[in-house]
């Protein structure tokens, strides 16, 4: 599975958008991106998927360049709900099933 | 519809005991994995079951081991637990398809005295 690097940590504020980005040098082929954010004494939720391009849900956007090396999350107008752990994860959906290769993640602390 | 349900929430064993997690997954989901998390390694793969088989194993001793049942409820074990076991042991169920999502319980907050 190919190994991602995003920043240990980020501060912000109250109704900022926020992007964290995630480097996957070695993604392969069919390898999927993947961000969840997980807060304390909880299990991770899942926030975005993406191939390429971008893709967009309610909560996130996701950016992912053409040569898939990177990816950016996005978050718009974050609150203090938003402080968590975020975590990019890159693999097969098909292949690696529900074996998920989690990473240190990025602990994002809203402020006031 | 019903989410991820681990039981118990929280947990207190002494070293040296056993200790049985349970897991049931979302309805319909056959894909079952569990991880465990700790402040100094994150969260790590432990197994995954699918179908009542193991399908995938992650680097953890003998001492961990798992299974799922029929109707996809899966239990894991730990025996001859030791301080280092404290941790956060979460599941999760998937479904199938391209775009999957892994859907985590609550936890089980295991600690070893």
């Amino acid at each position: 599975l190919a190994k991602t690097t995003q920043p240990i940590s980020m501060d912000s504020y109250e109704g900022q958008e926020v992007n964290i980005t995630c480097s996957h040098n070695n993604i392969a082929t069919n390898d999927y991106i993947t961000w969840y954010q997980q807060f304390p004494s909880q299990g991770p939720r899942f926030i975005i998927q993406g191939y390429k391009t971008k893709v967009t849900n309610e909560v996130a956007s996701l950016f992912i360049p053409a040569d898939r090396k990177s990816s950016t999350l996005s978050l718009p107008r974050v609150s203090l709900s938003d402080t968590a752990v975020y975590y990019c994860l890159v693999g097969d959906p098909n292949n690696a099933g529900n074996m998920l290769t989690f990473g240190g993640g990025t602990r994002l602390m809203v402020k006031p | 519809k019903a989410g991820v349900t681990q039981t118990p929430r929280y947990l207190i064993k002494t070293r040296g005991q056993q200790v049985t997690l349970s897991c049931s997954p979302i309805s319909g989901h056959r894909s079952v994995s569990w991880y465990q998390q700790t402040p100094g390694q994150g969260l790590q793969f432990l197994f995954e079951y699918f179908s009542e088989t193991q399908r995938n194993k992650g680097n953890f001793p003998g001492r961990f081991s798992g299974r799922q049942f029929s109707n996809s409820r899966s239990e894991m074990n730990v025996s001859t637990l030791e301080l280092g076991d404290s941790a956060l042991y979460l599941c999760a169920s998937m479904s199938e398809g391209v775009f999957t999502e892994a859907f985590f319980g609550q936890g089980t907050r295991l600690t070893v005295v």
